[in-house]
């Protein structure tokens, strides 16, 4: 397994500001993700974040707005840029070590007032 | 276009009895299914998983079984204890799609004393 922290656990933030969520794991791994889970929703994959190069982002998710940094194999960044009421989400970076296996971080509460 | 469905939203189980979670998948590239398990407040933490060349993978009190002719898995915990009241989500990847995990909309799960 793996052990992810996330900062800051929660946060409150005034539309229109930009707030950037740092993951770190405990060892390295290649495979990082960024995930939304909306209130009373599920979770959905926002971007897949490569060590070294532009992350990949699913559709409806762009980099404008969720800038996505990975400067090593231990930590990665999201930054939820100009936001609204409507990313009020968690947001939770995983990774997954090897195959048929991927463990989250403890997410990252945001509200956006 | 929603590829992996619980479509139960909610499970009410006595405490020792059997709790049987389901969950159904569209997608035939899906090689592999994972079980979480997600308090509020905190992320998802992986339970078990099950490669689609098995039918059945156990773990302790979790059982999951896979039935590919169906699309259909489900998760057994025997017995029920009051602290696996949580919210329960299937999720569904492939090693072709780089690991990227589809998650179902999750089961509340109440387990009564």
């Amino acid at each position: 397994s793996a052990v992810i922290s996330q900062k800051p656990s929660r946060d409150i933030c005034q539309r229109g500001t930009s707030l950037t969520i740092q993951c770190q794991v405990d060892s390295q791994v290649t495979m990082m993700f960024w995930y939304r889970q909306q209130p009373g929703q599920s979770l959905t994959l926002i971007a897949t974040a490569n060590q070294g190069s532009e992350a990949t982002y699913e559709s409806g998710f762009v980099i404008d707005k969720f800038p996505i940094s990975r400067p090593n194999l231990t930590f990665s960044t999201l930054t939820v840029s100009n936001m609204s009421p409507e990313d009020s989400s968690i947001y939770l970076c995983s990774v997954a070590p090897g195959p048929r296996e991927q463990y989250f971080g403890p997410g990252t509460r945001l509200t956006v007032t | 276009d929603q590829q992996v469905k619980q479509n139960s939203p909610s499970l009410s189980v006595q405490e020792g009895r059997i709790s049987i979670l389901n969950c159904d998948y569209t997608n035939s590239m899906f090689d592999y299914f994972l079980w979480y398990k997600k308090y509020p407040a905190e992320g998802p933490t992986f339970l078990i998983s099950i490669s689609s060349i098995k039918d059945k993978n156990e773990d302790g009190r979790f059982t999951v079984f896979l039935n590919k002719s169906a699309k259909h898995l489900s998760l057994h915990i025997v017995p029920s204890q009051p602290g696996d009241s949580a919210v329960y989500f299937c999720a569904a990847g492939a090693i072709q799609g780089a690991q990227k995990l589809v998650f179902g909309q999750g089961t509340r799960l109440t387990i009564n004393p």
